[in-house]
């Protein structure tokens, strides 16, 4: 399977633990993304990777959240210290420089419940 | 803040009807206008990625058009089949960012 891949597909924690999420992109990708999406909402942006520099964050990104993509290949999520509003479907996707269009291709995501 | 609107909500539409949806966006600096089809338990597939005001684009017994001047984009799907049970999300991408923007998407039952 040459697509995105994420792990784990689910997560359930504790309030007050940090869970860290993986995503595997296309492997000739330079570009990575991360978006999260909530319940009855669209997914939301919150950081952008080309190659391993981090060049957009989102509002949404608290200082909680904290992203990295140390070779500029795969990347990893962070959460500090959950809480209940952090429960949501985490949404990895990659595109390529050399597509002008720069579609993104997704990943099945890594669901979050924070009890 | 950048709104990206899509409707209906949702649809019920018997196997064999044809169907289409809304997507509504900025209409100021454009850049393009994606679509993907999102079904339970798997990845966002990408159908449609339109840059040019007036753009076409067809798959199979999708298709898609694109007004940028009025901030529309409309998704036809033909003869609708019981897989093309989905959410559909259109995607908004503004000049100058990679990020995109996604409506609320259309979430298609159809019935067979």
């Amino acid at each position: 399977d040459t697509g995105v891949s994420q792990n784990p597909r689910h997560k359930i924690t504790k309030r007050g633990q940090n869970v860290t999420f993986r995503c595997d992109p296309i492997s000739e990708h330079n570009r990575l993304y991360w978006y999260r999406q909530t319940l009855g909402q669209g997914p939301e942006f919150l950081t952008y990777f080309q190659n391993e520099a981090q060049l957009e964050k989102s509002r949404l990104l608290s200082d909680r959240f904290s992203a990295e993509r140390p070779k500029g290949s795969f990347s990893t999520l962070e959460i500090q210290r959950t809480e209940q509003g952090d429960s949501a479907m985490y949404l990895c996707a990659s595109s390529s420089r050399r597509d002008p269009t720069n579609e993104q291709f997704f990943g099945p995501g890594t669901r979050l419940t924070v009890l | 803040i950048l709104n990206v609107e899509q409707s209906p909500q949702s649809l019920h539409v018997q196997e064999g009807d044809s169907t289409n949806f809304t997507c509504s966006f900025p209409s100021s600096n454009f850049y393009a206008l994606h679509w993907y089809r999102w079904e339970t338990a798997k990845s966002p597939e990408a159908l449609f990625v339109m840059t040019l005001n007036g753009d076409e684009k067809k798959k199979g017994r999708i298709s898609a058009t694109l007004n940028t001047k009025e901030g529309y984009s409309y998704l036809y799907i033909k003869g609708s089949q019981p897989e093309d049970s989905a959410t559909y999300l259109c995607a908004f991408r503004w000049a100058g960012s990679y990020q995109l923007t996604f409506g609320k998407g259309t979430k298609l039952s159809v019935i067979p």
